[in-house]
């Protein structure tokens, strides 16, 4: 079936980077973007950005601009997520989720989500 | 970028119906998705495009759009269906790839 498996739980502290790993499986990992959202505990879903697998080409939220990585090794159709100069309000679950439908359509959704990556951010 | 508004929370009887609301000025331009997320899990798609269910997710849930504003309706809800809910489409402001998400309802079933 078709999955997304994370990497486990991490601590870091302050000013650190962290990079966070998604291995898909049951399909052809080039075939469909990856995007990346976190959750702060108690929060709301927040959309960080995407990567196509096949092109290597990213797009990212403005909120994350210059401060997320996103990238992929195709040979073992794993996607990361590379966020640096962490601090406290950046610990969060990080979840993939792989993107549908046309990335120029009207209609995208995320389907499956991996089961998130729980970073904390501590001194 | 865009925004999606949600009521934050709302309650329905065993068995009855109850209707989500999802306002922004991306859902004249794109349909929303929506999300089901229970405690300590993952978000769950549960409607996607007009008003289409994964397999899996029961005929009760169904979504719908109109202007601005995207609705997705639980019919009979049951205990089951307590839970976050989240819309989500792509964003009509700014970059036209990336996506924004609603501001999340809590569903409670009395």
């Amino acid at each position: 079936q078709v999955q997304l498996v994370q990497s486990g739980a991490e601590v870091k502290k302050p000013g650190a980077s962290v990079k966070v790993s998604c291995k898909a499986s049951g399909y052809t990992f080039t075939s469909y973007d990856i995007n990346w959202v976190r959750q702060a505990t108690g929060q709301g879903l927040e959309w960080m950005g995407w990567m196509n697998p096949n092109s290597g080409n990213t797009g990212y939220a403005q909120k994350f601009q210059g401060r997320v990585t996103m990238t992929r090794n195709t040979s073992i159709s794993t996607a990361y997520m590379e966020l640096s100069s962490l601090r406290s309000e950046d610990t969060a679950v990080y979840y993939c989720a792989r993107r549908r439908g046309a990335a120029a359509g009207t209609w995208n959704w995320f389907d499956p989500w991996g089961q998130g990556t729980l970073v904390t951010v501590s001194s | 970028s865009s925004e999606l508004t949600q009521d934050p929370a709302v309650s329905v009887a065993l068995g009855q119906t109850v209707r989500i609301t999802c306002q922004g000025d991306s859902l004249r331009s794109y349909y929303a998705s929506w999300y089901q997320q229970k405690p300590g899990q993952a978000p769950v798609l549960v409607i996607y495009g007009k008003n289409n269910r994964p397999s899996g997710i029961p005929d009760r849930f169904s979504g719908s759009s109109s202007g601005n504003t995207a609705s997705l309706t639980i019919t009979g809800a049951q205990a089951e269906d307590e839970a976050d809910y989240y819309c989500n489409s792509r964003d009509s402001s700014g970059n036209h790839l990336d996506h924004v998400f609603g501001t999340g309802t809590k569903v409670t079933v009395l």
